[in-house]
C-alpha cells in the first residue's frame, strides 16, 4: 500500500532533550516536506527537500532539522525542544520533478508532540 | 511575505445547506491546490487548479480560480455530515520551480443532521 508512514505518533517530552520524529514514503517521491498545524494557524512548512542531500528551509525552520540522506526517509530534528513546539507535526511527499509544488502531497497521519 | 488568507475560520450548517470558503492572495499564484482534513485525520488532496477563471466539479463540489488568479472558492452544495472537516487551500511561494508551499488558515465546517 502506498504511504507516508511517521513514527512516533505521539510524544511527550521534557525541554531540552533532543528528538527526532522519522518519516518514511514508499512511492519512490523524490519530494518530502515537513508541517506543524496549530490551531488558527493552519499548516506551515518547516523544511523540504527537492531531492536527496537537497533541503530548503519552509516557513517556520527556527529550531528544527532535517536530513535526507535517502530518497525514501526525510527525519525531523529537534535539537532541543522547547514548548513553543508542542504542535501537530505532518511529513508529507510529492512526485518532484521540475515544478514540485504542482503535485499532490501526500501526508502521513501526524506526530502529536507536547515539550514540558 | 506572501500569505494566502482563508474565510471563514468556522462554518456550521444545517445539513442540505450550501457552504463556501474562499482563499485570498495580494499576489498573482501559480497554481492553488485543495486538500480536506477530517477531524483527527490528516490532510487529504482533492484538487488542483492552474488556469486563470478555472472551474472545476467533483460531485456536489465546485472550485474556482479567479481570473486575476488571486483568489479561490471551495463552494459545496447541499451538505452532508460527511462533508464535516477542516478545508485548506495551498498555492505556492515564489517561483514554480521551488517547494515551498503556503497554506490557509483552513475554513472548519460542522454539519448538523
Amino acid at each position: 500500500e502506498a504511504q507516508v508512514t511517521q513514527n512516533p505518533r505521539y510524544l511527550i517530552t521534557v525541554t531540552g532533550k533532543k528528538l527526532t520524529v522519522t518519516c518514511s514514503q514508499n512511492m519512490n517521491h523524490e519530494y518530502m516536506s515537513w508541517y506543524r498545524q496549530d490551531p488558527g494557524l493552519g499548516l506551515r512548512q518547516i523544511y523540504y527537500s527537492m531531492n536527496v542531500e537537497v533541503t530548503d528551509k519552509g516557513d517556520v525552520p527556527e529550531g528544527y532539522k532535517v536530513s535526507r540522506k535517502e530518497k525514501r526517509n526525510f527525519p525531523l530534528i529537534l535539537e532541543s525542544p522547547s514548548p513553543n513546539q508542542t504542535s501537530l507535526y505532518f511529513c508529507a511527499s510529492s512526485l518532484g520533478g521540475s515544478r514540485p509544488s504542482y503535485n499532490e502531497q501526500f501526508f502521513g497521519p501526524g506526530t502529536r508532540l507536547t515539550v514540558l | 511575505g506572501q500569505q494566502v488568507m482563508q474565510i471563514p475560520q468556522y462554518q456550521h450548517v444545517q445539513e442540505g445547506e450550501d457552504f463556501t470558503t474562499y482563499c485570498n492572495s495580494s499576489t498573482t499564484l501559480s497554481n492553488i491546490q485543495w486538500y480536506k482534513q477530517r477531524p483527527g485525520g490528516h490532510p487529504v488532496f482533492l484538487i488542483q487548479l492552474v488556469k486563470s477563471g478555472e472551474v472545476k466539479k467533483q460531485k456536489r463540489l465546485t472550485f474556482q480560480f479567479g481570473e486575476a488568479k488571486k483568489n479561490s472558492s471551495l463552494h459545496i452544495t447541499a451538505t452532508q455530515t460527511t462533508d464535516v472537516g477542516t478545508y485548506f487551500c495551498a498555492a505556492l511561494h515564489g517561483s514554480s520551480n521551488t517547494g515551498k508551499l503556503i497554506f490557509g488558515q483552513g475554513t472548519t465546517l460542522q454539519v448538523k443532521p
